[in-house]
């Protein structure tokens, strides 16, 4: 089992949809990561949390510390929200472990 | 733009070859991260400096090495290369020593031939 795990894949949204990406990781962490990187091949870091939730503008990001788990929300997505969004996570050894990514897709 | 310039975005060279990799943190921030991303592994953390002092190691390898100068600006090297070593290296900046948000440069693309 990989430590840092994101759902789904791939998914393919219409424009105005409310989207969800899903990561479960399983070592203890003092951060969590969210990274946006687009087609050609930039990276933003989007959020970066330790507990709760965070907004900003269209992006929601929550974290849940005892299930190992977080989401990050898209509402109202728009095409240029299409990239990949990668889920990474910081151990109590300074480590980062990152996961496979979700490629997002936004229809018009 | 995020304020982090990585040189030289592109670089071509051959197997047992060495390279250095540069990167300008941005303006106020006292730490570099160094990442790589290859297409069957995807992002891996390599080294993070902190102020010139190496604050925290990942999956780097022996062959590769990193420094921080006086002017906090980092410098990749990479020795001895071998073609799994073709990826994007991305190098990041922030401004404390831990949990706190990155800026990314735009990477530079290392081709092994």
């Amino acid at each position: 089992k990989n430590e840092v795990e994101q759902s789904p894949q791939n998914l393919t949204a219409q424009e105005g949809e409310f989207i969800t990406i899903n990561c479960s990781y399983s070592v203890g962490i003092s951060a969590l990561h969210w990274l946006q990187q687009h087609p050609g091949g930039g990276i933003v870091s989007l959020f970066m949390l330790s507990s709760g939730k965070k907004k900003h503008g269209r992006l929601i990001a929550t974290i849940n510390i005892q299930e190992k788990h977080s989401s990050l929300h898209i509402t109202a997505s728009h095409p240029r929200d299409s990239a990949v969004y990668i889920c990474a996570v910081r151990g109590y050894g300074q480590n980062f472990v990152f996961g496979p990514g979700t490629r997002l897709s936004v229809l018009p | 733009d995020s304020g982090v310039t990585q040189t030289p975005k592109h670089l071509i060279t051959a197997t047992g070859q060495r390279v250095t990799l540069r990167c300008s943190p941005r303006s106020g921030d006292l730490s570099v991260y160094w990442y790589q991303q290859s297409l069957d592994q995807g992002l891996q953390f390599l080294i993070q400096y902190y102020n010139g002092e190496e604050r925290a190691k990942g999956n780097i390898l022996e062959r590769f090495s990193a420094q921080q100068f006086p002017d906090l600006h980092s410098e990749l090297n990479l020795s001895s290369l071998e073609l799994g070593d073709s990826a994007l290296y991305f190098c990041a900046s922030s401004a404390g020593t831990s949990n706190q948000p990155q800026h990314f440069g735009d990477g530079t693309r290392l081709s092994i031939l």
